[in-house]
């Protein structure tokens, strides 16, 4: 039968809304939580990223919140667009690591017009 | 302005044959990565390199070899290509201490 890992989580959301992207990941140790944007047919871009030592960074109409204790992590996108529409992932970095990073599976996002 | 580039974009191939993927990047980077992205795993590191005759075994290394003779090329190859090699994969390169990896367009693989 077909692997549940196979589904990656979706989230379906109307222009003009805000969406959340939740990302749980396992290394406690891992000093750097970074998101990236796939479009499809193309390589992972770069949003933004958030040291450990912080719980919250802003940019661009986007915020990643962090969460410690539950090792939780998430991205705010405001107003969505159509030109969100994408799989976006979070990365985990270790500050040792040079640069090396552990992806999740990804997300999703749907804008409808 | 800098780039990095992918070759070939598509490549259709034979069990057992040898396989060789290209990476090149003009941003000068010591680090540079390949992954390969399948539906359900996300991206898996293969192997990497921080600089010039330096390569590291990612988590899925097996069945794949890099060599790094200059700092622009990363190319990857597969020594005896293996239907499971099927996949997207994908080159990146990061400078020191930076967090934002800079990915190439990929490659879509299949081995028949």
């Amino acid at each position: 039968g077909e692997s549940v890992g196979l589904h990656l989580p979706t989230l379906s959301v109307q222009e003009g809304d805000n969406s959340i992207i939740n990302c749980a990941y396992s290394n406690s140790a891992s000093d750097y939580f970074i998101w990236y944007k796939q479009e499809s047919g193309k390589g992972p871009q770069f949003i933004i990223d958030i040291r450990s030592n912080m719980d919250k960074r802003q940019g661009q109409r986007v915020t990643v919140l962090l969460n410690k204790t539950v090792k939780h992590l998430s991205l705010q996108i405001a107003a969505t667009q159509p030109g969100d529409s994408a799989v976006y992932f979070c990365a985990e970095k270790l500050g040792t690591s040079y640069g090396k990073l552990t992806f999740g599976q990804g997300t999703i996002l749907t804008v409808h017009p | 302005d800098a780039e990095i580039t992918q070759s070939p974009r598509h490549k259709i191939t034979e069990t057992g044959r040898q396989v060789t993927l290209a990476c090149h990047q003009t941003w000068n980077h010591n680090n540079m990565f390949w992954y390969r992205q399948d539906l359900g795993h996300g991206l898996r590191l293969i192997h990497y390199s921080y600089g010039v005759q330096d390569t590291n075994k990612g988590e899925v290394s097996d069945g794949y070899s890099v060599s790094r003779s200059n700092t622009e090329d990363l190319p990857l190859t597969l020594e005896s290509a293996a239907s499971s090699q099927t996949s997207v994969y994908f080159c990146a390169s990061t400078g020191e201490g930076d967090n934002e990896q800079f990915f190439g367009p990929g490659t879509r693989l299949t081995v028949l």
